[in-house]
């Protein structure tokens, strides 16, 4: 299966802060799903990327597919308490089918 | 109020036990999907359905069996044969399984073993 690579593993800010995380795949993808998991629930999606070099927002949150179409990131800006879980980066697969490949997540913790 | 309800939130399994974790959604999807996530791993996919009646294995079916008699119902089955069984599990649902479908999970069951 394709190598996704998903960094920073972790993150420990303060609020306020901006945040951004990103994706590399080993292969070119025409999709890009961005997750948030709170602790103990199941991951939201945040934002869908289609199209190479797209750039969506959705409040505070921007995330842009790579022109390669092999990398996408994630910003946060202004971070917040709420802010705090798992974000993940997940590919549906090239083959149409249904399989989602997940990253393995970058944690994010804001310090008081 | 369209979701997805994962039951129990708990779950204690013991040694040799089989143990059925339920998943529901009334959001009118075709596909569901099963998923298990481990401590600092990302979620691996065990089981998915595309339609009622039908199932394929996942990256890491083994241990597990599932049913989908149901269009709403998707029930996994953690068996004795799975030796490590202790995880947070994830089942989500989308519209119809294929392509660029987007995902819906629930809230999850963390099983662990007495």
């Amino acid at each position: 299966g394709q190598q996704l690579n998903q960094s920073p593993q972790s993150m420990f800010i303060q609020e306020g802060e901006d945040v951004s995380m990103n994706c590399t795949s080993s292969s070119i993808f025409n999709t890009w799903l961005w997750y948030k998991q709170d602790p103990g629930e199941g991951p939201v999606l945040l934002i869908a990327l289609y199209k190479a070099g797209e750039l969506t927002s959705n409040g505070r949150l921007t995330a842009q597919f790579g022109i390669t179409r092999k990398d996408s990131f994630l910003n946060i800006s202004a971070s917040i308490p709420s802010d705090v879980g798992i974000y993940f980066c997940a590919l549906p697969s090239n083959f149409g089918n249904e399989k989602l490949t997940f990253g393995t997540g970058t944690r994010l913790t804001i310090i008081p | 109020d369209g979701g997805i309800t994962q039951s129990p939130k708990y779950l204690f399994r013991k040694e040799g036990q089989n143990v059925t974790l339920s998943c529901e959604q009334n959001l009118n999807h075709d596909a569901m999907y099963w998923y298990r996530q481990d401590p600092g791993q990302g979620l691996r996919l065990i089981y998915y359905s595309q339609i009622v009646n039908d199932f394929q294995k996942g990256d890491i079916a083994e241990g597990y069996s599932v049913s989908r008699e149901k269009k709403e119902s998707f029930p996994l089955t953690v068996t004795s044969a799975q030796k490590n069984p202790t995880a947070f599990y994830l089942c989500a649902s989308s519209t119809q399984g294929w392509g660029a479908d987007i995902q819906y999970f629930g809230a999850g069951t963390r099983l662990s073993v007495l």
